[in-house]
């Protein structure tokens, strides 16, 4: 059964950079069947899809935030990873990495969650 | 972007008792394969989103029947026959027809 888990600094200063790992367990992050994304949840508000990836290259950003985004994945460590540039107290939430699937299946959602990171941006 | 608008945002519901969600997009969610692609997930109280329902009325392995969806176009429902404990949440809507895919605000369930 796959499982994801995300990782990385709960804090981070305002205009510096966020980064964050999804490991992959239980499959291959190179599997032609899945795209892998990033969602955010800022506290008490609804889900904003982030961006996904697909065998390694392929990737799509939600416009409002493709400007900062990079998506990208390290197959020796079955990991995918989140950078988020010039953050700002908007940028405060619950990440969220998600496995989706390929192709036209892509278009149902997400069907295996990790459990969520919390992220705050301050100084 | 979609703007997907859910009613109501927040449901009281009686044990046993059915209930209904009401999601409404800006765009028709038709795609050009003539499918529609209006999910639903559950978000139970300090735990990740769950996807119950995709494209529009398939229930995910593991939901149980008392959870339907339905509807076309621009209207959607999800239908929870009897409510249980195990319901109390927020459920959202997204659509993965047009892009960004976009969620709905929720409709957070509690019982009365």
């Amino acid at each position: 059964q796959v499982q994801l888990q995300e990782s990385g600094p709960g804090l981070v200063k305002p205009s510096e950079t966020l980064s964050l790992s999804c490991t992959v367990s239980g499959g291959s992050i190179t599997s032609a069947n899945y795209y892998w994304n990033w969602i955010r949840q800022p506290a008490g508000k609804g889900l904003e899809w982030i961006g996904r990836i697909y065998i390694r290259e392929s990737t799509n950003y939600n416009p409002s935030l493709k400007s900062r985004v990079t998506i990208s994945v390290d197959t020796s460590k079955n990991q995918f990873s989140l950078k988020l540039t010039s953050v700002t107290a908007a940028d405060t939430a619950v990440y969220y990495c998600a496995r989706g699937g390929s192709l036209i299946m892509a278009r149902y959602g997400m069907d295996v969650w990790g459990q969520g990171t919390t992220v705050t941006v301050s100084s | 972007d979609v703007v997907m608008t859910q009613s109501p945002l927040s449901l009281p519901v009686t044990l046993g008792q059915p209930a209904s969600i009401s999601c409404r997009s800006s765009q028709s969610l038709v795609y050009t394969d003539a499918n529609t692609y209006l999910n639903w997930f559950q978000q139970r109280p300090g735990q990740s989103p769950r996807r119950l329902i995709y494209k529009v009325s398939n229930r995910d392995s593991g939901v149980p029947d008392r959870f339907s969806g339905s509807g076309s176009g621009t209207d959607f429902t999800l239908k929870i026959s009897r409510v249980e404990a195990d319901d109390v949440g927020v459920y959202y809507c997204m659509q993965g027809t047009h892009w960004p895919y976009t969620f709905g605000q929720g409709t957070k369930l509690e019982i009365k």
